[in-house]
């Protein structure tokens, strides 16, 4: 298994471009998240999925999109990217063992900066 | 409003040593309390994990310390290690809901020889 893969591992853009950031498991797991990471402010959950067609938001959704149309895939939309969407993204899986989550697996991130 | 808070910030230790991390919580409701380790430039891994029926758990050199009174929970890393340097992560969540993580904000562990 590859487990959690994310793409790309670095991105630059400019203010105002477009685009998405690709994150595939290969675990069949139900639950996808989005975090980003920023110094001295740990992860952050920006949006999560627990289904194919479920999408909720988390801590810091604001300018971000998502959609959740197959169980392997979960890609993070910036429609209009902004320097304040610095940061590195991370994304993550999880199951359910007796109806309780259990441990996330996280994929090894988008070095994204915007200029 | 954080609702996990971590300390130290950053944390230098002797090998050897033992590595000491705190972190407090506020939401009464969190019912599973994980540790990340995370290496520069990798996503963070799961070290080890909690729930509040047990007030300690150890797996080899790492132990999880929880005092649910307090609502408070330690990583104690003994006889630590060069190859324990990194970033370390406690977070808490609602298992019974979604799999949402609250992250506290990070220790920088560095061990010297």
């Amino acid at each position: 298994n590859a487990g959690v893969t994310q793409t790309p591992k670095f991105q630059v853009l400019k203010t105002g471009q477009s685009m998405t950031l690709q994150c595939a498991q290969d675990m069949n797991h139900e639950y996808m998240s989005w975090y980003r990471q920023d110094p001295g402010m740990g992860l952050r959950l920006i949006h999560y999925s627990v289904g194919a067609g479920i999408t909720d938001q988390g801590e810091v959704p604001n300018g971000y999109n998502v959609s959740r149309s197959t169980t392997e895939d979960f890609p993070l939309r910036l429609l209009s990217a902004a320097p304040s969407q610095t940061s590195v993204y991370f994304c993550a899986s999880s199951y359910r063992i007796a109806a309780k989550w259990v441990e996330q697996y996280f994929g090894p991130g988008t070095r994204l900066t915007v200029t | 409003q954080q609702q996990v808070k971590q300390s130290p910030q950053s944390l230098i230790v002797q090998k050897g040593g033992i590595s000491i991390i705190n972190c407090a919580y506020e939401n009464t409701a969190f019912d599973y309390f994980p540790w990340y380790q995370q290496f520069p430039g990798k996503g963070p891994a799961l070290l080890i994990a909690i729930r509040p029926d047990v007030s300690e758990k150890k797996e080899g050199r790492f132990t999880i310390s929880f005092n649910k009174s307090a609502k408070q929970f330690s990583l104690h890393i003994m006889d630590s290690q060069p190859g324990d340097s990194a970033t370390y992560f406690c977070a808490a969540s609602m298992t019974g809901t979604a799999s949402k993580l609250t992250f506290g904000t990070g220790t920088r562990l560095q061990v010297t020889l």
